[in-house]
């Protein structure tokens, strides 16, 4: 029973096109996050929601538009996909004010050509 | 904002021997600190974690020291083995709830 799950867990697609993520925790946290890791390993955070609300809004490009219907769902599409999008991307959720502990999903890896 | 130094960004030991890895960070408001490990083609894992009003934390075979006078904590692994082999993040919170991580130490640990 996976706690953060994300799909797809790979992705090539062409330069110029759209694309979605989808992540799903059943861990009844009511925050999320997007982050990207580079090919250098470093864990960089996008975007973050409370219960459907965006509260964290890093510096990202607006072709990246993330989207929350519910706290348990949060998706992440981008527009215009650049050969700089390759990255793995990683949800992951966590309890404001508990333990602070986030869990991470297995990641996405996104491979523009 | 908080800047979350790292080092090194690569370690090799020998199985048995232990490994330490050490962290900087510049908010002196952070008060949680977590350690992730990650192995190849998974996400970040959290093995271990220490709060802002506590100096030390032991798990079996990892511990975590914090100085907040020094902004500084390092992850100590005794006695390592094989599936050790990762790399581990160390990571804080400030104000403001958002994990800000190190740069990552790759670990190996030789047979």
């Amino acid at each position: 029973d996976t706690a953060v799950s994300q799909t797809p867990k790979y992705l090539v697609t062409q330069m110029g096109n759209d694309k979605s993520i989808k992540c799903e925790q059943n861990l009844g946290h009511d925050t999320m996050y997007w982050y990207k890791q580079d090919s250098k390993k470093f864990l960089k955070i996008m975007f973050s929601y409370n219960n459907k609300e965006l509260i964290i809004n890093e510096t990202v490009p607006n072709r990246f538009s993330p989207k929350s219907p519910d706290k348990a769902h949060l998706n992440l599409h981008i527009n215009s996909l650049e050969l700089g999008d390759s990255a793995v991307y990683f949800c992951a959720s966590s309890q404001i004010g508990v333990n602070y502990g986030y869990t991470f999903g297995s990641g996405t890896r996104l491979t523009v050509v | 904002g908080e800047n979350v130094e790292q080092h090194p960004s690569t370690l090799s030991v020998q199985e048995g021997d232990s490994a330490v890895i050490k962290c900087t960070y510049s908010d002196s408001a952070s008060n949680y600190f977590p350690w992730y490990k990650q192995e190849l083609g998974k996400g970040p894992q959290l093995i271990i974690d220490i709060r802002s009003n506590v100096g030390e934390k032991k798990d079996q075979r990892i511990a975590v020291t914090l100085n907040k006078t020094a902004k500084h904590f390092s992850l100590h692994i005794t006695e390592t083995q094989p599936e050790d082999s990762a790399v581990y993040f160390c990571a804080a919170i400030p104000q403001g709830g958002k994990l800000i991580f190190g740069q990552g130490t790759e670990l190996s640990v030789k047979p």
